[in-house]
């Protein structure tokens, strides 16, 4: 499973974009890229998942370079609400029953 | 939307003590899963099932745990003999139905007290 590195920690105010970068050197082909969002006391919940170039949901974009060795997750105008860890995690697709590997994550913060 | 329940939200037992944990997993899902996490860490992979059997399990996952379908609808995990660092919030999650895109469902996670 590729390793993935990411910030430990953003701070950010309402309003503003956010962006997270991860590193995935070691991706293989195919391998996706998936975030994650954890509140405190919940579990992850899924964002956005994608193979290359960019990927928008209603709640965040995914942008990969043509090398995939990077991926960003961009918040667009962040409210208190988003406070949260974001994990980066890099998979295959389906993979059966193949697991997901959390790291430390992205704890990020928004303030008023 | 379906979503992945578990039970019991917040269990408290001492060291010792058989603990048995309850999930039902969307319903046409097909993988199965437990992660832990310790308060103030990440969240750590336990286990994951499918077909009726365990298909990998971490170095955490040791004989104190295991993990059973018993009725096609719920999905446990039971810790044998609780210790204190067993401690932690439980998630249950699942994936894998026909349309299979790889998204991981968590529970809203039973969190364990040893005391």
């Amino acid at each position: 499973l590729a390793k993935t590195t990411q910030p430990i920690s953003m701070d950010s105010y309402e309003g503003q974009e956010v962006n997270i970068t991860c590193s995935h050197n070691n991706i293989a082909t195919n391998d996706y890229i998936t975030w994650y969002q954890q509140f405190p006391s919940q579990g992850p919940r899924f964002i956005i998942q994608g193979y290359k170039t960019k990927v928008t949901n209603e709640v965040a974009s995914l942008f990969i370079p043509a090398d995939r060795k990077s991926s960003t997750l961009s918040l667009p105008r962040v409210s208190l609400s988003d406070t949260a860890v974001y994990y980066c995690l890099v998979g295959p697709l389906s993979g059966g029953y193949n697991k997901l590997i959390f790291g430390a994550g992205t704890r990020l913060a928004v303030h008023p | 939307e379906p979503e992945v329940t578990q039970t019991p939200s917040h269990q408290v037992t001492q060291m010792g003590q058989e603990v048995i944990l309850r999930c039902v997993p969307i319903s046409n899902h097909l993988y199965f899963y437990w992660y832990r996490q310790i308060l103030g860490q990440k969240v750590e992979f336990l286990v994951s099932f499918y077909n009726n059997e365990i298909s990998e399990k971490s170095e955490i996952f040791d004989d104190q745990f295991s993990v059973e379908r018993p009725d096609g609808s719920n999905f446990t995990l039971k810790i044998r003999s609780t210790k204190l660092e067993d401690s932690a919030m439980y998630f249950c999650a699942s994936k894998g139905g026909m349309a299979n895109t790889g998204e991981l469902f968590f529970g809203e996670g039973s969190r364990l007290t040893v005391l």
